[in-house]
């Protein structure tokens, strides 16, 4: 099955820095990468996703990078702010059997300092 | 509103006992999945069904199991609980094709507590 592994688990950044995240998987079969954020108490929200075809993706302060080839993905983060505080997980989407399962990361707490 | 509902948002409840837990997808969404996130943990993929049918099965125990009804709805029974199965219960739905397809949208979950 597949394996998702997410570093760091914890993140301080100052307002205003950037901050990025990076996750491998292990299956080369996966070929959907969501990533999520999660505030506290609350429900996780897809922020932004990859598929394997694409190398890069960006969403106004938010990208996302896939290299296939060594099976990692990363969200960067620019210009933080207090808001973007929250756990945030990423994921892939492995296509097994004719089903699809969706295996996390184990989580990154960012705390952005004022 | 995610237009994913979980009932019910808060449960409290013995060792020993039995719970069930249920989750009505979004609109159109076949596709449901079930998480377990305890205390600062990550998300832990239970089981999947797709228009009634079992899926996908992740680290789900015996004591747990789970179906999914013909209007899509779907149920969580949680059986002889622990108290290491306090935690908050997730549920997700996807579209299977298209342009949305098997993107996650999750329901605000069910915190279950076992005492």
């Amino acid at each position: 099955g597949e394996n998702v592994e997410q570093h760091p688990s914890t993140l301080s950044v100052q307002e205003g820095d950037s901050a990025v995240i990076k996750c491998t998987y292990s299956d080369s079969a996966s070929n959907y990468f969501p990533w999520y954020k999660q505030e506290l108490g609350k429900r996780p929200q897809l922020i932004i996703d990859i598929r394997s075809n694409v190398g890069e993706k960006k969403d106004q302060r938010i990208a996302v990078t896939l290299n296939k080839t060594a099976k990692h993905f990363s969200l960067h983060i620019t210009e933080t702010q207090p808001e973007d505080s929250a756990v945030y997980f990423c994921a892939a989407r492995l296509n097994s059997g004719g089903y699809q399962k969706v295996t996390f990361g184990t989580g990154t707490k960012l705390q952005v300092i004022p | 509103d995610s237009g994913v509902t979980q009932t019910p948002k808060h449960l409290i409840t013995a060792t020993g006992q039995r719970v069930t837990l249920r989750c009505s997808p979004r609109s159109g969404d076949l596709s449901v999945y079930w998480y377990q996130q305890s205390l600062d943990q990550g998300l832990q993929f239970l089981i999947q069904y797709y228009n009634g049918e079992e899926r996908a099965k992740g680290n789900i125990l015996e004591r747990f199991s789970a179906q999914q009804f013909p209007d899509l709805h779907s149920e969580l029974n949680l059986s002889s609980l622990e108290l290491g199965d306090s935690a908050l219960y997730f549920c997700a739905s996807s579209v299977v094709i298209g342009p949305g397809a098997n993107v996650l949208t999750f329901g605000a979950g069910s915190r279950l507590t076992v005492l």
